[in-house]
């Protein structure tokens, strides 16, 4: 079936540096994407969204990018800070189906 | 955003018993989603809640072994019946808003 990935399942970043995060999309009819971070014992907090007719948004110290013609999505994240450490999830809701399809999962770790 | 309180945050069973997590949101909402986030990978939705009607679950979930109610608009059950091993996994309901996907912090639970 349709499916949400992710590129890598582990990213070491130097506290300091910037911190790009991608994902693979394979469903065309997608039209939502949402970046969650999950921190240990918590539940997924948002950081992130992007609908198919945007190609770039922006936040604090993030940006979410979609190429819709590879179908990709990435998050960057700024100057990476310690608390920045935790598991990022990309996620896609497709068409007139409501429902979240989650990616696998990157651990992000920061080092001092 | 809404605000999701989930109980109990953890709990350890013995197979062969049930156990009912419950899910409190502060606000009405239409529909509520119940997910399974075994240990070390992404979140799966189980099924969909909504007010007044049968839940629909997704494909490998079925009702007698996750029964689920949804008495009103701010307040779902998920029970997982007759738990082996194979149910320890964190357990988490989320809301979908205008604004967003929200998500409680989760019911860890490990079945011995």
């Amino acid at each position: 079936g349709e499916s949400v990935g992710l590129h890598l399942p582990t990213l070491s970043v130097q506290e300091g540096d910037n911190s790009i995060i991608n994902c693979a999309y394979s469903n065309s009819a997608s039209d939502y994407f949402i970046w969650y971070k999950q921190e240990s014992g918590k539940g997924p907090q948002f950081i992130i969204d992007i609908r198919s007719n945007m190609d770039k948004r922006q936040g604090q110290r993030v940006t979410v990018l979609l190429n819709k013609t590879v179908k990709h999505l990435s998050l960057q994240i700024a100057a990476t800070q310690p608390g920045d450490s935790a598991v990022y999830f990309c996620a896609e809701i497709g068409g007139a189906n409501s429902k979240l399809t989650f990616g696998k999962g990157i651990t992000l770790s920061v080092r001092p | 955003s809404a605000v999701i309180s989930q109980k109990p945050s953890r709990d350890i069973c013995q197979r062969g018993t049930s156990l009912t997590i419950q899910c409190q949101v502060d606000s009405q909402v239409t529909m509520m989603f119940w997910y399974r986030q075994q240990p070390g990978q992404s979140l799966t939705l189980i099924a969909t809640a909504n007010q007044g009607s049968e839940a629909t679950y997704e494909s490998g979930f079925v009702i007698d072994k996750f029964p689920i109610s949804r008495p009103n608009l701010t307040f779902s059950t998920l029970t997982v019946s007759n738990m082996s091993p194979e149910d320890s996994s964190i357990y988490l309901c989320s809301v979908g808003l205008i604004d967003g996907y929200t998500f409680g912090s989760g019911t860890r639970l490990t079945v011995v």
